[in-house]
């Protein structure tokens, strides 16, 4: 198992720039979520998906946007890159039966100039 | 505000020195209860967890961690430290209210000199 990835590992963007974070997963879980690290503020909650087809928003979603058309594959979108979105971004995924035990892939460095 | 607090942002030691790292949290009723740990480069991966039974919780790499209820705490602790422990350690806590959301403490950073 390559358990969850992310693609790609650093980024610069332009303000008003848009991309998209990938994240994939290969465990069959069906919990996602998306999270932001700035220093000294840990890590918070941006969007999560309790499976395929569904989404709901986490404690900062603003800027951002997420879809699940599969149970692999949890795609975080930036619309219009600010130079606040700099940060770096994990994705995790949890099972079913213990979805707060979650699995976090190896980041994505994004800095917005 | 519900959160999860950390007391000590950055913590220096040197090697063989005991440790111990304070989390708190506000949340009632019924927790599950991480500590997480982020090597330099790396990304998190769980290093104990609580849920429910002895509140003495054993970890990896000689890790533990104390659910003391009445006091709202997960202190995270190790009697002797290597340096490579350096890293950062972040609490979350999932409360039965939140669902299946975990909520992250601000992480301590933990360096240990050789």
């Amino acid at each position: 198992n390559a358990g969850v990835t992310q693609t790609p590992k650093f980024q610069v963007l332009k303000t008003g720039q848009s991309m998209t974070l990938q994240c994939a997963q290969d465990m069959n879980h069906e919990y996602m979520s998306w999270y932001r690290q700035d220093p000294g503020m840990g890590l918070r909650l941006i969007h999560y998906s309790v499976g395929a087809g569904i989404t709901d928003q986490g404690e900062v979603p603003n800027g951002y946007n997420v879809s699940r058309s599969t149970t692999e594959d949890f795609p975080l979108r930036l619309l219009s890159a600010a130079p606040s979105q700099t940060s770096v971004y994990f994705c995790a995924s949890s099972p079913r039966d213990r979805p707060y035990e979650q699995y976090f892939g190896p980041g994505t460095r994004l800095t917005v100039t | 505000a519900q959160s999860v607090s950390q007391h000590n942002h950055h913590v220096i030691l040197s090697e063989a020195a005991s440790l111990e790292l304070g989390c708190n949290y506000s949340y009632g009723g019924t927790v599950n209860l991480f500590w997480y740990v982020q090597y330099p480069g790396q990304h998190l991966q769980l290093l104990l967890k609580y849920f429910s039974g002895d509140p003495l919780v054993k970890g990896i790499k000689g890790f533990e961690a104390e659910f003391i209820k009445s006091k709202f705490s997960f202190n995270l602790r190790k009697p002797s430290v290597q340096w490579s422990d350096t890293a950062e350690y972040f609490c979350a806590v999932n409360a039965f209210r939140n669902g299946n959301k975990l909520v992250f403490g601000a992480g301590t950073i933990l360096r240990v000199k050789s």
